[in-house]
Parts: structure tokens; sequence; C-alpha cells
């Protein structure tokens, strides 16, 4: 299976912040016929299902405001958030759908400081 | 608006089978796609179990292979999930979740999720 390691654990940032989370696959999910990454990112409020926020390691899915984005290619990504909101309060999950077994990271918790 | 709903048992005996059903409103299950349980035991991270096409193709995590059964029924525009010999360890809450494209992809809808609980 693929290991996803996502970084920090948890994450304090005052609102307003930048706000950044790691994500390092154990093996390159880079397609490169297609020049495409297989990573997406997921938000999850407390209570509530996952919800996808990027796909294609920087593509913003329908909805999701601008101050989302994400970065990198290969091994090694990155979520940011540019201007943290109240409601960005949540876990953060990056997910690999390279291989025929996805695998999720371990999670990043975010909290206001 | 794509909506996919769980229902099922909450609780289950430990070596008994979990079944769970995900009905899908807001789009016709055949027209494509691929349909997927994911799980997440308490205060934990998320683990893919299976996905089936609207044809019945199934893929499954080989670290569970053994123990699931996904099938479809298109006429009931839904999916199912059958979890044979569970155990403590099988306590979660079980989401389904469509992929937004291919077999192998991102979950772009998801279920409000069902917890399970495995106890006697």
């Amino acid at each position: 299976d693929i290991v996803m390691t996502q970084s920090p654990d948890s994450l304090a940032v005052s609102l307003g912040e930048r706000a950044t989370i790691n994500c390092k696959s154990s093996q390159s999910l880079l397609y490169s016929s297609i020049n495409k990454n297989y990573l997406a990112w997921y938000q999850q409020k407390l209570g509530q299902p996952p919800k996808l926020l990027i796909y294609w390691a920087s593509t913003r899915e329908s909805g999701v405001p601008d101050r989302f984005s994400g970065s990198g290619s290969g091994t090694d990504f990155t979520l940011t958030i540019s201007s943290l909101q109240a409601e960005d309060v949540a876990l953060y999950y990056c997910q690999q759908y390279y291989s025929t077994s996805d695998t999720f990271g371990q999670g990043t918790k975010l909290e206001i400081k | 608006q794509v909506q996919l709903q769980e229902s099922g048992p909450g609780l289950v005996k430990p070596s008994e089978t979990l079944s769970l059903t995900c009905a899908v409103s807001g789009y016709s299950i055949s027209s494509g796609h691929y349909w997927a349980w994911i799980r997440q035991p308490p205060g934990k991270g998320l683990e893919w179990i299976g996905t089936i096409s609207h044809s019945g193709s199934t893929y499954y995590n080989p670290s569970l292979k053994s123990r699931v059964t996904m099938s479809v029924d298109t006429s009931k525009n839904q999916f199912s999930l059958n979890l044979s010999s569970v155990t403590a360890a099988d306590t979660a809450v079980y989401y389904c979740a469509r992929r937004g494209i291919g077999a192998w992809g991102y979950f772009d809808y998801w279920g409000q999720g069902t917890l399970v609980t495995v106890s006697s």
C-alpha cells in the first residue's frame, strides 16, 4: 500500500492568517503520461462526512472558496488556506488514488489560535 | 443534487455479518460512475473498503477482501455492503460515496454516515 503521512498532526492558526498542511506519499503519485497527480484533499467538520476540497492535487472542487489551494507534485503536497476563517476549523485529510487500493493520511486537526 | 443515504442495523453481534445499503437520489447509478464504501473508526482516520460499478464489477481493499461482498441494484438505485465475521475492530462510522472519476478516483459525494457498533 502507498502510505500517506500528514504533518503536522494538529495546527493552531490565528484568524486571517495562513494555514499550511503537508502530505507526503511513500511513492510518486504523478502519472507522467497525463501529467496528473492522483491526490485529493478533504475537510471533515465534527459529526459530518468528509467534503472534497481539491483533486488532481490542485483543482478546486466547485463551490470551494478560493482561499483553499493545493500544490505539489510527485510525493510532496500542500494544502494552503490563505486567510483562516472560523468555519475552517476541521480535520483535513489527503487521499491518494494512484493505486488500486487508495489510502488516506492520518488527518490534521486545524484549530483557531 | 446527488444525495446518498446509508441504512442498516446500528448494532451487530461479533462473528455475524454487517449489512448496509446506500440509497442514491438525484443521479441514476446506471448512468455510470463508481460507488464506494469507506469507514472511520471512532476518533480515527478513513479506510476505503471497496468499490462497485453500475454493472457489478467490484474492487476490494486487500486487507478486507476475504470478508467483503458488495452488490448493486440499479432498479432501486442503491448498492450494498456485507462484511462477514465482524469483531469489535469493525466498529466504525460507515460512509457510502461516489467516485468522481473512474474506478479509482476521488470521492465527490458522500452520505452522512451510519455508526455500526459490534458488541454482544
